[in-house]
């Protein structure tokens, strides 16, 4: 694998269901994001995790729960979505360097809510 | 105001013309200036990164910034069929968490 990988690449589910996006960076990378992407609207980052630390919480409900066991991988906990959550959601990583910060995306995880 | 500005296009041009796309930003501690080509239905990827005032080429790509003015342009030359998507601007404050802020993007469709 190169890159940055995510699984699953779609998924559908209903509100009261729970589940986990997976992120992994194959880079050697010591940042990784997360973002939304809704339509007709821009990229919105939801949070940033700094040499596994969580450093940004962008305001995102408490329904999305990120965790970064380790420098190559992210996640993302889903549980009791709402439709309006239906978007493409993003990972990234980058190499962290002021002022550099050249962030590279994964494919997404295009996710439906019933 | 929008922190990151661009007209959404379509901006239409035919095939072997130069491309120009805009975008403006409203925080005077912008750092660093990014251009991400999108394809409908794929994750963006990374084209040009710049961080000094001035042009910086890279292939049929030029990015310009100006930090007086606050804005940063993307030129594409010999524009290409395949050059068609959305290409998105952003932006990084001055912060240590690497934040990026996005543009809404602006659509390029290159016609033959």
């Amino acid at each position: 694998e190169t890159g940055v990988t995510q699984t699953p690449r779609h998924l559908v589910m209903g509100m009261t269901n729970k589940k986990s996006l997976k992120c992994e960076q194959h880079l050697g990378h010591n940042a990784m994001y997360w973002y939304k992407q809704s339509a007709k609207k821009p990229l919105e980052l939801m949070f940033v995790y700094s040499l596994e630390e969580r450093v940004e919480n962008n305001s995102v409900p408490s329904r999305f729960s990120p965790e970064c066991p380790n420098s190559s991988h992210l996640f993302l906990h889903l549980h009791t979505l709402q439709p309006e959550d239906s978007a493409l959601y993003l990972c990234a990583s980058s190499q962290e360097s002021l002022p550099y910060n050249e962030q590279f995306f994964g494919p997404g995880t295009r996710l439906t809510v019933l | 105001q929008k922190e990151v500005e661009q007209n959404s296009g379509p901006l239409s041009v035919p095939e072997g013309a130069i491309a120009s796309l805009n975008c403006t930003y409203s925080d005077r501690g912008s750092q660093s200036f990014f251009w991400y080509r999108q394809y409908s239905g794929k994750s963006p990827e990374l084209i040009m990164s710049i961080y000094s005032n001035g042009d910086k080429e890279d292939g049929r790509f030029t990015a310009q910034l100006n930090k007086a003015s606050q804005y940063v342009s993307l030129l594409i030359r010999d524009s290409q069929p395949s050059d068609s998507a959305t290409y998105l601007c952003a932006v990084r404050l001055w912060s240590n968490t690497g934040k990026l802020i996005f543009g809404q993007g602006t659509t390029l469709q290159v016609k033959p």
